[in-house]
């Protein structure tokens, strides 16, 4: 079974910018969550999607914002972008199913605001 | 609030050796999960064994184990017979269901042949 898949791999943008990055989760998963991890900050989350709708948000201002399709793929979306924005960003799948809880990650995104 | 901690920012282990890395967590919850991924250098996170609190047994899978003390709220890492590719920063995390997950800082864990 294919894992979750994160495109673009790479992206580098100017202060500004608006960005998407997207995710297209493992098969049969119908949860996506997104993460960003800085040096500074660690790991943080940012939101999570469950059958195209957001059931969980993170501390991070509105500039940041997804979505979710029919098909479980996910996209996200950062508008204005400044540079502190600059992180990796990964995405991870999940069924749930009863007990089943577990996030299963993609490769991630590195964006870098210039 | 639920929080992560993992006290050793790195460690060092010789091949074929063991080496235990530490975390504790702080959650009024009696049901929830707890994880240990690894993030190599390519920057994927991989799950490496997944512990429910509600299982006195603790996890196991090949050469990774964990002892999970819950009323301790502790879950620590031991990594038998230590290999060059199991270099890594090591990241503790927790979640309740249907939420998110809580990282601790991580421990880069270094293999020296």
């Amino acid at each position: 079974k294919a894992g979750v898949t994160q495109t673009p791999r790479y992206l580098i943008k100017t202060r500004g910018q608006q960005v998407t990055l997207s995710c297209s989760p493992i098969s049969g998963h119908r949860s996506v969550s997104w993460y960003q991890q800085t040096p500074g900050q660690g790991l943080q989350f940012l939101f999570e999607y469950f059958s195209e709708t957001q059931r969980n948000k993170g501390n991070f201002p509105g500039r940041f914002s997804g979505r979710q399709f029919s098909n479980s793929r996910s996209e996200m979306n950062v508008s204005t972008l400044e540079l502190g924005d600059s992180a990796l960003y990964l995405c991870a799948s999940s069924l749930p199913s009863g007990r089943e809880e577990t996030q299963y990650f993609g490769p991630g995104t590195r964006l870098l605001v210039l | 609030a639920q929080t992560v901690t993992q006290s050793q920012p790195e460690m060092s282990v010789q091949e074929a050796e063991t080496v235990t890395l530490s975390c504790t967590y702080d959650t009024s919850e009696s049901d929830y999960y707890l994880f240990w991924y690894k993030q190599p250098p390519s920057r994927q996170m991989i799950l490496v064994i997944r512990q429910e609190a509600y299982k006195q047994q603790n996890a196991t899978e090949n050469r990774f184990s964990v002892n999970f003390q819950k009323a301790a709220k502790s879950f620590s890492l031991k990594i038998s017979d230590s290999q060059l590719g199991d270099a890594a920063m090591y990241f503790c995390a927790y979640n309740r269901r249907a939420d998110k997950l809580i990282f601790g800082t991580g421990t880069r864990l270094q293999v020296f042949p």
